[in-house]
């Protein structure tokens, strides 16, 4: 069965420190992947999707960037956090006609 | 421009039946989700509709109306584990999930 797993669950970091966010997919070949960041009270905001390794769209301009080095590992980064990146991280990957989400277990992120 | 409503908060008792309800406007429409997400988690998947009708599965059922663009979501026999945040979802025409901020459903003995 496919299982996703993502770290850490939770981080607290200072302004303008880095951020590595990681995802791993197990027991599917070629998923799509997403990275999307949930603020209290609103709706999930997709990040970055990838359909392939090395094949990253990104949905909103921000300092966060993304990765896929291998095909099923997603990775999320920033140089430097601002306040405005605190929030919980959610990976998810889709596979077939349907595509629903399965999703990671989240990252918890605050940046003080 | 494109819009998810569902409401905020709904309280219902043990044992009852609720219903969450969805409206949307899209640019498209390929398929709606539900999803259940307690506090602190990640969201899970519960019932994906594309055409137009009922959904049942177990004690969750779900409509969908592509004219009225509307959804509701049926919870039957409420437990309390069953308190959770339900989001709902639309695929758009360009297979870009749209997501509402969710129902927070509080479950009364």
């Amino acid at each position: 069965s496919q299982t996703i797993h993502q770290w850490p669950a939770t981080l607290v970091q200072p302004v303008g420190s880095p951020l590595s966010l990681e995802c791993t997919v197990e027991g599917t070949s070629n998923p799509n992947l997403y990275w999307y960041r949930q603020a209290a009270g609103r709706g999930l905001q997709l990040l970055f999707y990838s359909v392939g390794i090395g094949q990253i769209s990104s949905e909103v301009p921000q300092n966060l960037s993304a990765s896929r080095p291998q095909d099923r590992q997603f990775i999320l980064s920033s140089k430097k956090l601002l306040l405005s990146d605190s929030g919980f991280y959610l990976c998810a990957w889709s596979v077939g006609d349907r595509g629903e989400l399965f999703f990671g277990e989240g990252s918890r992120l605050t940046v003080l | 421009g494109q819009n998810i409503d569902q409401p905020t908060e709904m309280t219902a008792t043990e044992g009852a039946i609720v219903q969450i309800n969805c409206t949307y406007q899209t640019s498209g429409f390929n398929g709606l989700f539900w999803y259940q997400q307690h506090a602190g988690e990640a969201p899970t998947f519960l019932s994906y509709n594309v055409l137009d009708g009922l959904e049942e599965k177990g004690r969750f059922s779900s409509f969908l109306s592509r004219s009225k663009g509307y959804s509701y979501l049926l919870l039957k026999e409420l437990q309390m584990k069953d308190s959770a945040s339900y989001l709902c979802a639309v695929r758009d025409s360009n297979y870009q999930l749209i997501w509402g901020a969710g129902t927070k459903l509080i479950i009364k003995p």
